[in-house]
């Protein structure tokens, strides 16, 4: 068990529809990052923040945004879903080891479009 | 720009034979090597990585990798394979320093062990 937590585990939805996936961090971790996983895409990385404000952008498609609240819980929102986007969706915090940023990754969340 | 190329969708290996996972990485700099290990259903698991110092790494499982600056590679290996180790492991890599660097992962190698 990494500590990180993401709920819900699955997911099932239509097209078109806006679902919201919540990530909490380890205790102390301040970055949360978001992938995606599909079968012909790989591990994609999405969108990361530090204590609240946005670092980095990846593949993140327009119709997504994330958050991260003061509690350091994050929330990425997929809106006008397409059956594309069904994926697993990771989150991961990282904490400073041996001078380095270590990732670690929640048990995803599977979306289904349908 | 930064990049990791896995040039093996699968590797298959009978149980107690030694394995490799080919790990190729592109960086402007000296990196920070990763390798990760997802099972099914389940989040990517840290295995080892590689900062400065002795180009072998041990890690978790029995895992080793072996950094090599010529050849720019970082291949994952472990003396005698378990079927347990069947999964999906990902090599991932970044640029060497403090402060926030982008991470950037391979596309994965499923590792299937024959019993």
């Amino acid at each position: 068990d990494s500590g990180v937590t993401q709920t819900p585990k699955h997911l099932i939805t239509a097209t078109g529809q806006r679902v919201t996936l919540r990530c909490s961090p380890r205790s102390g971790d301040l970055s949360v990052y978001w992938y995606q996983q599909s079968l012909d895409q790989g591990l994609q990385f999405l969108i990361q923040y530090y204590n609240g404000e946005e670092r980095a952008k990846g593949n993140i498609l327009e119709r997504f945004s994330a958050q991260q609240f003061p509690d350091l819980h994050s929330e990425l929102n997929l809106s006008s879903l397409e059956l594309g986007d069904s994926a697993l969706y990771f989150c991961a915090s990282s904490a400073w080891t041996s001078g380095v940023d270590e990732q670690f990754f929640g048990p995803g969340t599977r979306l289904t479009v349908l | 720009a930064q990049s990791v190329a896995q040039p093996e969708d699968q590797v298959n290996v009978a149980e107690g034979n030694p394995l490799t996972v080919k790990c190729t990485y592109s960086v402007s700099g000296n990196p920070y090597l990763f390798w990760y290990v997802q099972y099914p259903n389940r989040g990517l698991q840290f295995l080892l990585k590689y900062i400065t110092g002795d180009n072998l790494v041990k890690g978790s499982y029995g895992f080793e990798a072996e950094f090599n600056k010529s050849q720019t590679s970082f291949h994952l290996k472990k003396p005698s394979a378990l079927v347990s180790d069947s999964a999906l492991y990902f090599c991932a890599v970044r640029i060497a320093g403090g402060g926030y660097q982008k991470v950037t992962f391979g596309t994965g190698t499923k590792l299937q062990v024959i019993p």
